[in-house]
């Protein structure tokens, strides 16, 4: 298995903050990195997907970059909608595998 | 606009075998391309990756769970059946169902159910 490892696993953070994750996997995936956000007691829901494309109806103050190995995910002014978990996700091996999550919480 | 709903059991004792049922619609799984799959998320734990089955019949499940799982579908209910065996307390989790998008040569899950909290005790 491709393991996916992200950090940091939680950061305090202020609306209008600059926020990064990262995400690395242990074999390079080429741009298979997939991002999620997820809400405590909902289903996640695709964020970005291939390192970069914003899925439709994404707002464009997430973007995704990095290629290989590691890759991070950037929200550029923290909103309040944003505070949740995201996950890390690869799709290069046909057995997906995900990051460990990273939890956005309110400083 | 694509939907899916997880439908079985929320409790299951040790031992027993879990059947669960996705339920979806906006889409077939007679068209090429298409696949539908299951991920998993113990309480508070990450997200793990089940299986998968493809238009055409090709599956692929994780390896450490190949022994115990088998994914099949059903195109004329637009259904897909995910079936456990040998549950055990570890594999308390929520269980949701997938839709797999495929854009420009990439790969993800662009449609999530609400998922199944399924709890295994004796």
């Amino acid at each position: 298995d491709i393991q996916m490892t992200q950090s940091p696993s939680s950061l305090y953070a202020s609306v209008g903050d600059r926020v990064t994750i990262t995400c690395r996997a242990s074999q390079s995936i080429s741009s298979f990195l997939n991002w999620y956000q997820q809400k405590p007691g909902k289903a996640p829901e695709l964020l970005i997907y291939g390192v970069f494309n914003l899925q439709s109806g994404v707002p464009s103050r997430f973007s995704g970059s990095g290629s290989g190995t590691h890759f991070t995910l950037t929200i550029s002014s923290l909103q309040p909608e944003d505070f949740a978990t995201y996950h890390c996700q690869q799709s290069y091996s046909t057995t997906w595998t995900f990051g460990q999550g990273t939890k956005v919480e309110i400083k | 606009q694509i939907t899916l709903k997880e439908s079985g059991p929320t409790l299951v004792k040790p031992t027993q075998t879990l059947t669960l049922t996705c339920t979806f619609s906006g889409f077939s799984l007679s068209t090429s391309g298409v696949g539908v799959g299951w991920i998993r998320q113990p309480p508070k734990k990450a997200l793990e990756y089940l299986a998968l089955i493809y238009w055409g019949d090709d599956k692929r499940y994780s390896p450490s769970l190949k022994n115990r799982l088998i994914i099949t579908k059903d195109t004329s209910k637009n259904q897909v059946v995910l079936t456990m065996t040998n549950m055990d307390p570890v594999d308390t989790a929520t269980y949701y169902c997938v839709h797999r998008l495929i854009s420009g040569g990439h790969r993800a899950f662009n449609s999530w159910g609400q998922g199944i909290l399924v709890t295994v005790s004796s």
